[in-house]
């Protein structure tokens, strides 16, 4: 099936504790997306990457960070977490191949840093 | 700046016809897309216009007129299951893959 995958789902932790959210798809896409979302904010992308080694801010990418190391994963890193990361997670892919704008999301992972 | 406006809300009965609207103001255009999200769930892709005029898709229509930076999406023949929220989307550049969402437009669809 394909599909986009996150993990953790949920997650709790606390101020300055160092963590990793992982993204990973299997449909040998290209584009890889992070956004993060809040109530009345739509969503807002942190992170994206074009290919493996290739990455770029977003809007909102200031506590994050990203690595393309393989081309089917895109994991997301928050070096020391603070309380207005809290959020919900999504990770989106989409291929370049005429289709770039069609994006598929993971189940998104909800974070929340006390 | 960059922003998108959208209605937070629209009430709608089964069976009619609904039309969600968006405006944009961004630093590049290269195609609006139209997102379907339910509560709890991740948001699903709808409908893209790159170029003006309309797309259908099923049940579902979505419009651009770039000179008037304005879109929107039509949902016919309402159900119950298309109560949920639905976000435009700008893409901002031809090569790169960043996106602008709009703040969500909350559709509750009434028996």
């Amino acid at each position: 099936e394909a599909q986009v995958t996150q993990n953790p789902r949920y997650l709790i932790t606390v101020t300055g504790k160092k963590l990793t959210v992982t993204c990973s798809q299997n449909m040998n896409h290209e584009y890889m997306s992070w956004y993060r979302q809040d109530p009345g904010l739509g969503l807002r992308q942190i992170y994206y990457s074009m290919n493996v080694e290739v990455t770029d801010k977003g809007d909102v990418p200031e506590g994050y960070k990203v690595s393309r190391k393989e081309k089917r994963n895109f994991p997301l890193i928050l070096e020391s977490p603070s309380p207005n990361q809290t959020s919900l997670y999504f990770c989106a892919s989409s291929p370049t191949s005429g289709r770039a704008y069609e994006q598929y999301f993971g189940p998104g992972t909800r974070l929340t840093v006390t | 700046g960059q922003s998108l406006e959208q209605p937070s809300e629209v009430t709608a009965v089964e069976g009619a016809i609904v039309q969600i609207n968006c405006t944009y103001q961004t630093s590049g255009f290269y195609g609006l897309s139209w997102y379907q999200q339910h509560d709890g769930g991740a948001p699903t892709f709808l409908s893209y216009n790159a170029l003006d005029g309309l797309e259908e898709t099923g049940r579902f229509s979505s419009f651009l007129s770039r000179s008037d930076s304005y879109g929107y999406l039509l949902l016919q023949e309402l159900q119950m299951k298309d109560s949920a929220s639905y976000f435009c989307a700008v893409r901002e550049s031809d090569y790169g893959q960043n996106f602008v969402f709009g703040p969500g437009t909350r559709l509750s669809v009434l028996p």
